[in-house]
């Protein structure tokens, strides 16, 4: 099961910035936050990831609550190509020592409109 | 860089045949995991190869099998397929395990089972 819970679905104005929030309550201490977005019919694309600390590269930024149970994916200036399904996911450690696979919540449905 | 290859990009076969889907990771990538994604299920995590080994496995049937190449490219099979096997086919690659490093999806195969 997915360790994340999000917002079946967002709307955002073309131009203005979309926060989409993530709870991860039971977040292990070494385990890392991870966005992805999925634009119809196409593959999950990687957005950002973070530990504790904020992060922020050229599409996105990630502010990570202190305690870690929560975290918000930023898309500072949403254009209509950002409509997709977002993903946060919390990178699981399987029983298998170094191999990692990715656990997929329903994720929030972003639409952005003109 | 060229990205994840999935080939083919759409397939259609019958109920009791068996399908062949394959994947080109990024070059120097060494990881390739498969998930299958359905609008009922969403994406669930198949199985990943690593060094020609198969090192996690979800939770589906011994219906679907994989392997990896020396050259790092892998293949799933489907066997004896049924009505609930149509769904988007992912593959994703990644450098290594590590969990710094994001995974890299191709645009999947799209199987339709009739």
């Amino acid at each position: 099961d997915a360790k994340t819970t999000q917002p079946p679905s967002m709307d955002c104005a073309e131009g203005r910035a979309a926060n989409l929030p993530c709870n991860h309550s039971t977040i292990s201490g070494n385990e890392y936050v991870y966005w992805y977005r999925q634009i119809h019919s196409q593959g999950p694309q990687y957005i950002i990831h973070g530990l504790k600390n904020n992060e922020t590269n050229e599409m996105a930024s990630l502010i990570i609550t202190e305690d870690r149970k929560s975290s918000t994916l930023i898309l500072p200036h949403a254009t209509l190509r950002d409509t997709a399904v977002y993903y946060c996911i919390v990178r699981v450690q399987t029983s298998q020592g170094g191999s990692e696979k990715l656990v997929f919540g329903k994720g929030t449905k972003l639409t952005v409109n003109p | 860089k060229a990205g994840v290859t999935q080939t083919p990009r759409y397939l259609i076969k019958t109920r009791g045949q068996q399908v062949t889907l394959s994947c080109s990771p990024i070059s120097g990538h060494r990881s390739v995991s498969w998930y299958q994604q359905t609008p009922g299920q969403g994406l669930q995590f198949l199985f990943e190869y690593f060094s020609e080994t198969q090192r996690n496995k979800g939770n589906f049937p011994g219906r679907f099998s994989g392997r990896q190449f020396s050259n790092s490219r892998s293949e799933m099979n489907v066997s004896t397929l049924e009505l609930g096997d149509s769904a988007l086919y992912l593959c994703a690659s990644s450098s290594a395990g590590t969990r710094t490093l994001g995974y890299t999806f191709g645009s999947g195969t799209r199987l339709t089972v009739v």
